[in-house]
């Protein structure tokens, strides 16, 4: 079992519309969670992180944790073409805090 | 805003080469990390240092070797290249437990 799963998509939704990424991981002693986004044939760039159980939003992005099911989520509401991306989810290392897990990515489509 | 640089955005290398890859960051940090992304198997930790001459080994290790001599520089080896280690190169920094921060990434091509 990886220690980070994503759907790898894509997921395609129309612009305006929520998408709704889902990311699972299987250490029950992880304690923080991030989000990166990746545009093709760029590096990853940090979106948002998230420590605590519920949901964290900054702009139209929210995360959410649960971690008695262990999984995280991002939401992006009115998303838009320029969101069109591969969203990351990485985990710390239960053990060593400095090695990330990452996931394999969920390719995300905007129509226009 | 932190700043990660890698040497080269592209980079053609022919088999059996040496190949340096280098990376410096600007913002003090102790971890720096080197991936390699390939479509469908996602990122993959080659090498991390959490300090200066330390160095750990990240799930595939074999045909690179790392050297960080300098706080803000960590460079990766490839000491004969091959052709299966034609990917995208990216190197990462971090603060101890938080968010990496990566830099633009090297696209090497061994032909």
């Amino acid at each position: 079992q990886k220690e980070v799963e994503q759907n790898s998509g894509p997921l395609s939704v129309p612009e305006g519309a929520i998408a709704s990424l889902n990311c699972t991981y299987s250490d029950r002693g992880s304690q923080s969670f991030f989000w990166y986004r990746q545009y093709s044939g760029k590096s990853p760039e940090l979106i948002m992180f998230i420590y605590s159980n519920g949901d964290k939003e900054d702009g139209r992005f929210t995360a959410q944790l649960n971690k008695a099911s262990q999984y995280v989520s991002l939401l992006i509401r009115d998303s838009q073409p320029s969101d069109s991306a591969t969203y990351l989810c990485a985990v710390p290392g239960v053990s060593n805090f400095n090695k990330f897990y990452f996931g394999s990515g969920t390719k995300l489509n905007v129509k226009p | 805003d932190v700043k990660v640089t890698q040497s080269s955005r592209y980079l053609v290398k022919r088999t059996g080469e040496k190949v340096f890859l280098e990376c410096v960051q600007d913002m003090d940090h102790e971890n720096m990390f080197w991936y390699r992304q390939d479509p469908g198997l996602g990122l993959r930790l080659i090498y991390f240092s959490y300090d200066v001459k330390m160095k750990e080994k990240g799930d595939i290790p074999e045909g690179y070797s790392v050297s960080r001599e300098k706080k803000e520089r960590f460079s990766l080896i490839l000491e004969s290249a091959s052709t299966n280690q034609t990917s995208m190169y990216l190197c990462a920094s971090s603060l101890f437990g938080y968010e990496q921060y990566f830099g633009p990434g090297t696209r090497l091509t061994v032909t």
